[in-house]
């Protein structure tokens, strides 16, 4: 599975944007890039995904590079709850059918100030 | 809609012991698939359950064993437990295809 590489920490302050990048020179043509985000005692929640286009859900925005080899994370107006580790996962959706399971880093820890 | 569900919440056991944790997936989902947690690490992929048949698998000994049933809900048995299989168990479910969607995991320690 390719491999992605994202800084192990960042911090932002309280209702400032928020810009977490994820380099993945080796992606392939059909990798997805997905992002997820994981609370102090939870389970991770999905974030965003795509495929070659920016995409914006009410939770971030999704910047892919034109060559497809970064992407950045966008959070608008960081909050205390936005306080996570953001992993950044590539998925090939052609790989065996269904059989499409999230392969993760270690993530960034993003810290929150008041 | 409840999400996907994992019980139990916490759990002790000792070495050599089995356990069996059990995860109900969220409401329209068919695959469950398994992750190991570690302290201060990422999730790491144990295997996938589809039509109550393991469809794939990670880099994880026959220890770990896993069901699912014809209710799509699944379970993760490990036997012989040593102390590093304590770790966060976390059950994701999805429909095929589609996102996962992840519970809040198992702690289990074990001693």
């Amino acid at each position: 599975d390719a491999k992605t590489t994202q800084p192990n920490s960042m911090e932002s302050n309280e209702e400032e944007p928020v810009h977490l990048p994820c380099n993945h020179s080796t992606i392939s043509g059909t990798d997805y890039i997905h992002w997820y985000r994981q609370l102090p005692s939870q389970g991770p929640e999905y974030v965003i995904h795509g495929l070659t286009s920016n995409v914006n859900n009410r939770m971030a925005s999704l910047a892919i590079a034109e060559d497809r080899k970064s992407s950045t994370l966008i959070l608008h107006r960081a909050t205390l709850r936005d306080a996570a580790v953001y992993y950044c996962i590539l998925r090939d959706v052609f790989r065996r059918t269904g059989a499409n399971n999230l392969f993760f880093g270690t993530g960034t820890r993003l810290t929150v100030i008041p | 809609d409840a999400g996907v569900t994992q019980s139990p919440t916490h759990l002790i056991k000792t070495r050599g012991q089995q356990v069996t944790l059990r995860c109900s997936p969220k409401s329209g989902h068919d695959t469950v698939s398994w992750y190991q947690q570690a302290l201060g690490q990422g999730p790491q992929f144990i295997f996938q359950y589809y039509e109550e048949e393991e469809r794939q698998r990670g880099n994880f000994p026959d220890r770990f064993s896993g069901h699912q049933f014809p209710n799509y809900s699944s379970e993760l048995n490990v036997n012989a437990l040593l102390l590093g299989d304590s770790a966060l168990y976390l059950c994701a479910s999805m429909r095929t295809g589609s996102t996962q969607y992840f519970g809040p995991g198992t702690r289990l320690t074990v001693l």
